[in-house]
């Protein structure tokens, strides 16, 4: 079974610049989740989505970060425009519904290290 | 605030110790709790996944408990190896807040 997908894996650019990331998650996971992992932290979850809808994103900063997930399998997450804080680890994962339980274990991707100088 | 805290943040012990991994919450009411690896410069490997209804999860060299009532979690690592280096997470899905909290981690060296 294929793994989560993240590209590209590395990205450095110049604050006020606008990036994106790709994701697409394990095949039939329903449930797609961002995360955002800042240097010595664990990771914080930035938008959810349930097949095409948004779950949760009350920690996005949507006055700058954007996401979707328009068919309901691959996401991309855009920063625009980028501020020196952004620097971090983007994490996506996925999960899928077993048994009717929709407190799945989730499964990470590589990540893509943002560097924004 | 529903928060995860591990402690101690790094531990450094001897090639073939057994050794224990802390993480506790503060809310009880939580759907499962997971366990992570992390290796530098990658993502979230898991390790093992505990539903509330369950005491522990066992895989290979690691067991993972899960003591609701006290509102913690350990992660126990048999006969250590210089491959179990790496930043250990746990994570629990907390009803209060509706969604996978992490801790900061534990950074683990093994020491051949």
């Amino acid at each position: 079974e294929a793994g989560v997908a993240q590209s590209p894996r590395y990205k450095i650019i110049e604050k006020r610049q606008s990036v994106a990331f790709w994701c697409n998650p394990i095949s039939g996971h329903a449930t797609l989740y961002w995360y955002q992992q800042i240097l010595g932290q664990g990771p914080k979850l930035l938008i959810q989505f349930q097949n095409n809808g948004v779950v949760d994103d009350s920690q996005l900063p949507k006055d700058r970060f954007s996401a979707e997930r328009l068919k309901g399998v691959d996401s991309t997450l855009k920063i625009q425009p980028a501020k020196l804080e952004d620097s971090a680890v983007y994490l996506c994962a996925s999960s899928g519904l077993r048994g009717g339980s929709s407190y799945n274990e989730q499964f990470f991707g590589p990540g893509t290290r943002l560097t924004v100088l | 605030k529903q928060e995860v805290t591990q402690i101690p943040a790094a531990l450094s012990v001897p090639e073939g110790e057994n050794l224990v991994l802390n993480c506790s919450f503060t809310d009880s009411a939580i759907y499962n709790l997971q366990w992570f690896r992390q290796d530098p410069g990658k993502g979230l490997t898991s390790l093992l996944l505990i539903q509330s209804s369950q005491r522990e999860q066992t895989s290979g060299r690691l067991n993972a408990s899960l003591d609701k009532s006290s509102g913690r979690s350990t992660l126990y690592i048999a006969a250590s190896q210089p491959g179990d280096s790496a930043t250990y997470l746990c994570a629990a899905y907390l009803q209060g807040a509706q969604k996978l909290v992490f801790g900061q981690g534990t950074r683990l060296t093994i020491n051949p």
